[in-house]
């Protein structure tokens, strides 16, 4: 079946960085884009970017710009998601996300989701 | 990008209908029609109960249902059961983006 899994918890310094995977199973890892998602502790959701595991391409939403650095490995269908300069208002469970396909009409969504990755960032 | 704008909480008793707005701009909801609602309950993973304003994925019950009305995107639970108890989330396309509205806890009496 299909099935997103993330790294485990980690507790980071600030000014650290932390680099979080989420390998795919299931389904063509190339053929859908992966979109990565934050929750804060008890926050909303904030979308953070997207990446096409094809080609590499990404787009990150503007408040992490020079922050995150998403990245994809198709040997093992893993994708990864960095974040650099750490602070604390950066503590959140971190989610991948697909992005459905065009042909199954949920091609703006994220149709499968992962575990979640727990960030804390504490000195 | 702005987050989206809904009521911090709704509430409804077993049985009842409630509904959820999603308020935004002319850039995302009232732009596009690719809005979506997602559900999470307490430490799980949010799961797609809506797409593209009022389509809903197999598997998710037939007493869920969404629409839209210019800058406002309602999700609407008829029959409320325990179950449904949970966080609602709205989230919109915008520009290569994507933006979630803020969350609405959502309890049944």
């Amino acid at each position: 079946q299909v099935q997103l899994v993330q790294s485990g918890a980690e507790v980071k310094k600030p000014g650290a960085s932390v680099k979080v995977s989420c390998k795919a199973s299931g389904y063509t890892f190339t053929s859908y884009y992966m979109h990565w998602v934050r929750q804060a502790p008890g926050q909303g959701l904030e979308w953070m970017g997207i990446i096409n595991p094809s080609g590499g391409s990404t787009t990150y939403a503007q408040k992490f710009q020079g922050r995150i650095t998403m990245t994809r490995d198709t040997s093992t269908s893993t994708v990864y998601m960095e974040v650099s300069s750490l602070r604390s208002e950066d503590t959140a469970v971190y989610y991948c996300a697909r992005r459905g396909s065009s042909s199954s009409g949920y091609y703006y969504v994220m149709d499968v989701w992962g575990q979640g990755t727990t960030v804390t960032v504490s000195s | 990008q702005s987050a989206l704008t809904q009521p911090a909480s709704v509430s409804g008793s077993p049985g009842q209908s409630i509904t959820i707005s999603c308020t935004g701009t002319s850039s995302d909801v009232g732009g596009y029609n690719y809005v979506s609602w997602y559900q999470q309950h307490p430490v799980k993973a949010p799961k797609l109960m809506i797409y593209d304003v009022s389509n809903r994925p197999s598997g998710v019950s037939n007493r869920f249902s969404g629409s839209k009305s210019g800058n406002t995107a309602s999700l609407t639970i008829s029959g409320l059961q325990a179950e449904d108890e949970a966080d609602y989330y709205c989230s919109s396309y915008t520009s290569s983006n994507w933006v979630f509205g803020g969350g609405t806890k959502l309890t049944v009496l």
